[in-house]
């Protein structure tokens, strides 16, 4: 079965720094998908990656998909505690429009001010 | 913007009972599914539905649960009888059709905490 490991568990950043974060697929990505959730809410989509190469950005936000396609991660630039949260990424299983996804552990990131 | 809906936020109830959890799901969307979270644990994938029948089903999603989508605008999760391990939140999340081998975001509900004593 397909696994998802993002690194890492956890960041604790100053207000405006950089970071990133990685999603790491046991098996080839048909697509990447990323989401926000804050602790006991929902998920909030911020993007999907379908195609190797593929960049995508969301505020600032932006994702990239490596052309191996068992990759992905996710960069904040200039982070801001609206940022805080904890950060999903999930893997379509297949290309149907029904395909389940199959999500990593999360990585909870922390703003400080 | 259009967004899923759920209700009812916070369910509890006892163990043994029967529990339906309610979504709305964005209006132009096809695709239906369930997912739960206990706490502190991934997001796990239970149901999808399609076209009025379940396109693909967990382990999880045994006897004990059932969806169906009773009308144009609503899609329920029935838990017939409640256990404690069913203590989690549940997910509705839905997305649109395509045309082909593309896919699409799925868009998710904000929840409904479900405590089973």
């Amino acid at each position: 079965s397909q696994e998802l490991e993002q690194s890492p568990q956890s960041l604790i950043v100053q207000e405006g720094k950089n970071l990133t974060i990685n999603c790491t697929s046991s098996k080839t990505l048909y697509g990447l998908y990323w989401y926000k959730q804050k602790y006991g809410e929902g998920l909030i989509f911020l993007m999907m990656l379908q195609k190797g190469g593929e960049e995508k950005s969301h505020e600032k936000i932006t994702a990239k998909l490596d052309e191996k396609k068992q990759q992905s991660s996710l960069h904040i630039t200039a982070s801001q505690p609206s940022h805080a949260g904890i950060y999903l990424c999930g893997a379509a299983t297949g290309y149907s429009s029904a395909s389940k996804i199959i999500f990593g552990s999360g990585t909870r990131l922390s703003i400080r001010p | 913007e259009p967004e899923v809906t759920q209700t009812p936020s916070h369910q509890v109830t006892q163990m043994g009972q029967e529990v339906i959890l309610r979504c709305v799901p964005i209006s132009n969307h096809l695709y239906f599914y369930w997912y739960r979270q206990i706490l502190g644990q991934k997001v796990e994938f239970l149901v999808s539905f399609y076209n009025n029948e379940i396109s693909e089903k967990s382990e999880i999603f045994d006897d004990q649960f059932s969806v169906e989508r009773p009308d144009g605008s609503n899609f329920t999760l029935k838990i017939r009888s409640t256990k404690l391990e069913d203590s989690a939140m549940y997910f509705c999340a839905s997305s649109r059709s395509s045309g082909g081998l593309t896919y699409n975001e799925q868009f998710f509900g904000p929840g409904t905490r479900l405590t089973v004593l």
